[in-house]
């Protein structure tokens, strides 16, 4: 399996910051890189696919670059309704495996 | 409007067989470059991939579980079914299926779980 390994695991900001997460995969992945935010008792929700398309709906403030093994996830501007934890998710190959996820406090 | 749901036994004993049912609507199981996927997550843990079947029929399963899991899909309920057998403690967690996006973009392969349902939490306790 690819380990994907996200850094900080936590994180604490302030409304307005600009704040960017990381994520490593243990083997080239080429652009096969996913982010979802999830809220506590809710299900993840699709940010960006394929290192850097915002999915439909997704404030512009949320922007993904990288390729191969290092991808990162940037929220300019962050707001209240940024608090959650964000995951990457390879889907290079099968089986998709997920970070530990980087816990977002502001 | 695509929408998913995940129904089942929210305990189940240590050995037992869990199945799972995902209702879907507004999508067919039998359009090109669909899947449906399920996910589990631990309580306060990432999420696991466990297994997807595609429009064409192909399963695919994680291989730490493969030997415990057996994913079906019924097109005509709009329905996908995941069995796990064998369940212990270590399998509590909250159960989500969803929809799986895979297109040809030039050279590039785009394939994510773009729709999920509300999860299931299921605990494995005697």
């Amino acid at each position: 399996d690819i380990q994907m390994t996200q850094s900080p695991s936590s994180l604490s900001a302030s409304v307005g910051d600009r704040i960017t997460i990381t994520c490593r995969a243990s083997q080239s992945i080429s652009s096969s890189l996913n982010w979802y935010q999830q809220k506590p008792g809710k299900a993840p929700k699709l940010l960006i696919y394929d290192t850097s398309t915002l999915q439909s709906g997704v404030p512009s403030r949320f922007s993904g670059s990288g390729s191969d093994t290092d991808f990162t996830l940037t929220i300019n501007s962050l707001q209240p309704e940024d608090c959650a934890t964000y995951y990457c998710q390879q889907s290079f190959s099968t089986p998709d495996t997920f970070g530990q996820g980087t816990r977002l406090e502001i | 409007q695509i929408t998913l749901k995940e129904s089942g036994p929210t305990l189940v004993k240590p050995t037992q067989t869990l199945t799972l049912t995902c209702a879907f609507s507004g999508f067919s199981l039998t359009t090109r470059g669909v899947g449906v996927g399920w996910i589990r997550q631990p309580p306060g843990k990432a999420p696991e991939w466990l297994a997807l079947i595609f429009w064409d029929d192909e399963e695919r399963y994680s291989p730490s579980l493969k030997n415990r899991l057996s994913i079906t899909k019924d097109t005509s309920k709009n329905q996908v079914v995941l069995t796990m057998t064998d369940m212990d403690p270590v399998d509590t967690g909250t159960y989500f299926c969803a929809h799986k996006h895979i297109s040809i973009s030039g050279l590039r392969v785009l394939n994510y779980f773009d729709y999920w349902g509300q999860g299931t939490l299921v605990t494995v306790s005697s």
